[in-house]
């Protein structure tokens, strides 16, 4: 298996751009999880799928995030207009349902606002 | 709400020596407990687990204990080595309430040769 994999690896943007960012969770995994890792706050959760379906969205810090999952190999976290303080390192991971505690997680993209 | 407090690093130690990094806990219910670890420019992955009081998690010569009584979950090894050298991320979940990881701030550990 593949496990998850993410896209861009990197990616540097000027404030008041739009980002994308990718993954595709692992086969059979009912849960998907975006998470964002910076110095100063550690590891947020942002917001986790079921099935495809958002069930926690309390993370995300404003409406200029938004994420979605349209099926259950893949989903996408944007970022409309960026801004420096959105700079850092994301991670996508999933997890099924039966084994809830572990989660797999992506190798990240490590998002730059300049 | 549920939470997880974990030793602030960076923790700096020579190769063979005793390791232990503190963690406790906080839950209205009752959790299961995980350590992570992330290896530099990776994601995390599950190092081990404890799903109810007394059990001991163990993998990679690493073990740690959940004590219910102290709400806590240590990090223990009794020889670390260079190739130990990531930040170690304690956490629970409470999979009757949700499913979430609650996951702690992370303690770098730095093994020098």
């Amino acid at each position: 298996d593949a496990g998850v994999i993410q896209s861009p690896r990197h990616e540097v943007t000027e404030m008041g751009q739009e980002v994308t960012l990718r993954c595709k969770p692992i086969s059979g995994h009912d849960y998907l999880f975006w998470y964002r890792q910076t110095m100063m706050r550690g590891l947020e959760l942002l917001i986790y799928f079921n099935n495809n379906v958002p069930i926690d969205d309390s993370g995300m810090p404003e409406d200029r995030f938004s994420a979605k999952m349209p099926n259950a190999s893949f989903s996408t976290l944007k970022i409309q207009p960026s801004e420096p303080r959105d700079s850092a390192v994301y991670f996508c991971a999933s997890s099924q349902r039966t084994t809830y505690y572990e989660q797999y997680f992506g190798p990240g993209t490590r998002l730059t606002v300049t | 709400g549920n939470s997880v407090t974990q030793m602030e690093g960076p923790v700096t130690l020579s190769e063979e020596a005793f390791l232990t990094i503190n963690c406790t806990y906080t839950a209205t219910g009752y959790p299961s407990l995980f350590w992570y670890v992330q290896y530099p420019g990776e994601g995390l992955q599950l190092l081990l687990k404890a799903t109810k009081a007394d059990d001991k998690g163990s993998n990679k010569g690493f073990e740690a204990t959940y004590r219910k009584e102290t709400t806590s979950f240590h990090l223990e090894k009794g020889s670390v080595q260079v190739s130990d050298s990531a930040v170690y991320f304690c956490a629970l979940s409470d999979h009757h309430r949700d499913d979430k990881i609650i996951f702690g701030k992370g303690t770098r550990l730095h093994i020098l040769p």
